[in-house]
């Protein structure tokens, strides 16, 4: 299985400042087709996840323009460019190239 | 858009069995994968395994392998998990999770199921 490690494993940030999370996996997840298949999820607290970045740098509907993913291979990267309140919650990572494996959680909270 | 409704919650003693649905409406079911998706109290999310109706495979965490088993009915726009040989470390919110799939065979979780807390105890 492909292990998904991220960093921090928490973060307290100031709103309006930027925040950024690392996600490294075991093996690369560009695939043939050029695409990295890493998606970012942000569960809330109390509610169900949600789905904020697909194939590693496409915002989902709806999901704010302040929320960038980048990278490719074996090393991806979040950054929220000024975080907001409603920020706060548990950000995963997830590989979707083999069968799916989500990284241990980030933790933002509001200083 | 699609709607992922699940069953309610559950409590088993251990050593049992628990079958969790999902009912999907608001799009083509076929054309979507499902994956279920754990979370123990104060933990992280755990991918348990998935499914694509579209070509009735099923793939598992080698965690799980042995003790889940993850099916679809087209016919009610239904996907199931059910784990069997239940212990207390079982306990859990148990998530269905969906989206569209990829011409490589995979998908994303556009969507998400409200949660099923299923509760193993003695």
């Amino acid at each position: 299985d492909i292990v998904m490690t991220q960093s921090p494993l928490s973060l307290s940030v100031t709103p309006g400042e930027p925040a950024s999370i690392s996600c490294r996996s075991s093996q690369s997840l560009l695939h043939s087709n050029g695409y990295n298949y890493l998606d970012w999820y942000l569960q809330k607290p109390g509610q169900s996840p949600q789905l904020l970045i697909y194939l590693g740098s496409n915002r989902a509907s709806g999901v704010p323009a302040r929320f960038r993913g980048s990278g490719s291979g074996t090393h991806f990267t979040l950054t929220i460019s000024r975080v907001e309140a409603e920020d706060v919650g548990i950000y995963y990572c997830m590989q979707a190239l083999q069968t799916h494996t989500f990284g241990q959680g980030t933790k933002l909270e509001i200083k | 858009q699609v709607q992922l409704v699940q069953s309610g919650a559950e409590v088993k003693k251990p050593g049992s069995s628990v079958k969790v649905s999902c009912e999907a409406s608001g799009g083509i079911f076929s054309n979507y994968g499902f994956s279920w998706v754990r979370q123990a109290p104060g933990q992280g999310l755990e991918w348990m395994g998935g499914i694509i109706p579209m070509v009735d495979t099923a793939n598992y965490a080698q965690k799980f392998q042995a003790r889940v088993t993850i099916t679809a009915d087209e016919s009610t726009n239904t996907a199931y998990m059910e784990l069997s040989g239940l212990r207390s470390e079982d306990t859990a919110i148990y998530y269905c999770a969906s989206g569209s799939v990829y011409g490589s065979g995979t998908y994303s979780y556009d969507y998400w199921g409200q949660g099923t807390l299923v509760t193993v105890s003695s």
